[in-house]
C-alpha cells in the first residue's frame, strides 16, 4: 500500500533558527515520485519539488534543501535560517508510476506539518 | 504564464442544495485533477482527467457527486445534493503530459460550507 507519513503536526521556531521537517513513505516498488508542497494561508499548493525514485542525490535550493534516503524510506526537507514567510503547511506526497500501475500517477499526500516562525 | 483558475472562491449553502465548482487549467496542460482536502488534512484525489477522458474516478462518490471536462480544457466538479460532511476544500490541478507523472500544480481552491 502506499501511504506518506509526516509525525510532525506542528512545528514553532524562532526566526533565523533551522528546520526540518520529516517524510516517511510507504510504496510497493522501485518506481515512484516524490514531491513536497507549501501551502500559505492563502490556501494554494506551492509545488516545490519533485525527486524520482532513481535519483538519491540531495538537492539545494537557496535556504531549501532536501534529504532522500531510499534506505529509510524518507525524503526530508530543511529549511535553514528560517524567516516569517516560511510560516505555511508543508506537504509531502508521493505518486507511482501510472505507466507501470493502473491507479498510479495520482498524488498520496502525507497529514501535513504546519510550521510556524515567529519574529 | 497564468495558474490553475478556480471559482468561486468561497461556497457557503444549505444541506440538499446543488452546488458547482469551475476549473480552468493551465494553458496546454492535458491532465487535470480534483482533490479534496478536509480541515487539517492531505487532499485527496477525487478524479484524474487525462484530455475529455476521466481515467480514474474511483473515489468519486458517484452518488452525489459528478464531474465533466468538456472539449478538454476546462472541467466542472458537481454535487447534488450536498450534505454536511461535504464541506472542505475543493483543489484542481492540472499537469502537462499524460504519459508519465509530472508535477502538479494547483489552483486556489474552493472552499463550500454547507449549513
Amino acid at each position: 500500500a502506499q501511504k506518506v507519513t509526516q509525525a510532525q503536526t506542528e512545528i514553532s521556531v524562532v526566526e533565523k533558527e533551522d528546520v526540518t521537517l520529516d517524510c516517511v513513505y510507504e510504496t510497493r516498488d522501485t518506481t515512484y515520485y516524490l514531491f513536497w508542497y507549501k501551502q500559505p494561508p492563502s490556501g494554494e499548493l506551492v509545488f516545490l519539488i519533485r525527486r524520482n525514485s532513481f535519483d538519491e542525490q540531495n538537492e539545494i535550493s537557496g535556504r531549501y534543501s532536501w534529504n532522500f534516503q531510499k534506505s529509510t524510506s524518507s525524503f526530508n526537507f530543511t529549511i535553514t535560517a528560517s524567516q516569517v514567510v516560511d510560516s505555511a503547511v508543508y506537504f509531502c506526497a508521493l505518486s507511482e508510476d501510472y505507466m507501470i500501475y493502473n491507479q498510479g500517477g495520482k498524488l498520496i499526500f502525507g497529514q501535513g506539518t504546519e510550521l510556524s516562525v515567529k519574529p | 504564464e497564468a495558474g490553475v483558475v478556480q471559482s468561486p472562491r468561497y461556497k457557503i449553502i444549505e444541506k440538499k442544495q446543488p452546488v458547482a465548482f469551475w476549473c480552468n487549467p493551465i494553458s496546454g496542460h492535458n491532465t487535470l485533477y480534483w482533490y479534496l482536502q478536509n480541515l487539517g488534512q492531505g487532499p485527496e484525489l477525487l478524479i484524474r482527467y487525462e484530455n475529455e477522458e476521466a481515467v480514474d474516478d474511483s473515489q468519486l462518490p458517484k452518488d452525489r457527486f459528478s464531474a465533466e471536462r468538456l472539449k478538454g480544457v476546462d472541467s466542472t466538479l458537481k454535487i447534488q445534493p450536498a450534505e454536511l460532511g461535504d464541506s472542505a476544500v475543493y483543489l484542481c490541478a492540472s499537469s502537462l503530459r499524460a504519459g508519465e507523472v509530472d508535477t502538479q500544480y494547483f489552483g486556489p481552491g474552493t472552499r463550500l460550507t454547507v449549513l
